[in-house]
């Protein structure tokens, strides 16, 4: 285990649908990020939040929507997705500032139906 | 913003040959190159990385080079074994006005490495 830990690891979703991806970190990090894994892509970042403020929106659309309660804990909101949003969401921390090590969780496979 | 290209795409070798993916970068700001490796059903995982102000570092079966003058950089496998099968990113990081990056990554295509018994 990495010390992040994504939940649910696949989720199946109609394109009405309206589900959550939670990310939790045990690594006492300041900085955490969503990124997206798409098949012959290489890896998209979505979101940044240092210390619970979002630092960073990659032009990312609306029906994807990031929470930070505090700095272990990270949800992306999913609200009307539509098929190409299928992909594997990774969730990432770092300890920030000048600490670039970034540790992965395992992922959530996500197919929008 | 930052480009990483990175090669092979695949790469098959025999047990106990080298592998090498090569990495270029296009932001000479660039300061940090992490490599990962991602296997089957898990997230990438970090296995070794070069700040700019080094050339080469070694972590048992694992090197990675970096040349600046030319934005490269390598990672480098010896004594192949079944088990470092999986997928390899390289990655790039720049920094924003502060001079920090958060860890803001760009990564390459990545590299699906095969190495047969």
């Amino acid at each position: 285990e990495t010390g992040v830990t994504q939940t649910p690891r696949h989720l199946v979703m109609g394109m009405t649908n309206k589900k959550s991806l939670k990310c939790e970190q045990h690594l006492g990090h300041n900085a955490m990020y969503w990124y997206k894994q798409s098949a012959k892509k290489p890896l998209e970042l979505m979101f940044v939040y240092n210390f619970k403020e979002q630092t960073e929106n990659n032009s990312v659309p609306s029906r994807f929507s990031p929470e930070c309660p505090n700095s272990s804990h990270l949800f992306l909101h999913l609200h009307t997705l539509q098929p190409e949003d299928s992909a594997l969401y990774l969730c990432a921390s770092s300890q920030g500032r000048t600490y670039l090590e970034a540790f992965f969780g395992q992922g959530t496979r996500l197919t929008v139906v | 913003g930052e480009n990483v290209e990175q090669h092979p795409s695949t790469l098959s070798v025999q047990e106990g040959d080298s592998a090498v993916i090569k990495c270029t970068y296009s932001d000479s700001a660039s300061n940090y190159f992490p490599w990962y490796k991602q296997e089957l059903g898990k997230g990438p995982q970090l296995i070794i990385d070069i700040r700019s102000n080094v050339g080469e570092k070694k972590d048992q079966r694992i090197a990675v080079t970096l040349n600046k003058t030319a934005k490269h950089f390598s990672l480098h496998i010896t004594e192949t074994q079944p088990e470092d099968s999986a997928v390899y990113f390289c990655a790039a990081s720049g920094v924003n006005a502060g001079g920090t990056s958060y860890g803001k990554l760009t990564f390459g295509q990545g590299t699906i490495l095969t190495v047969h018994p």
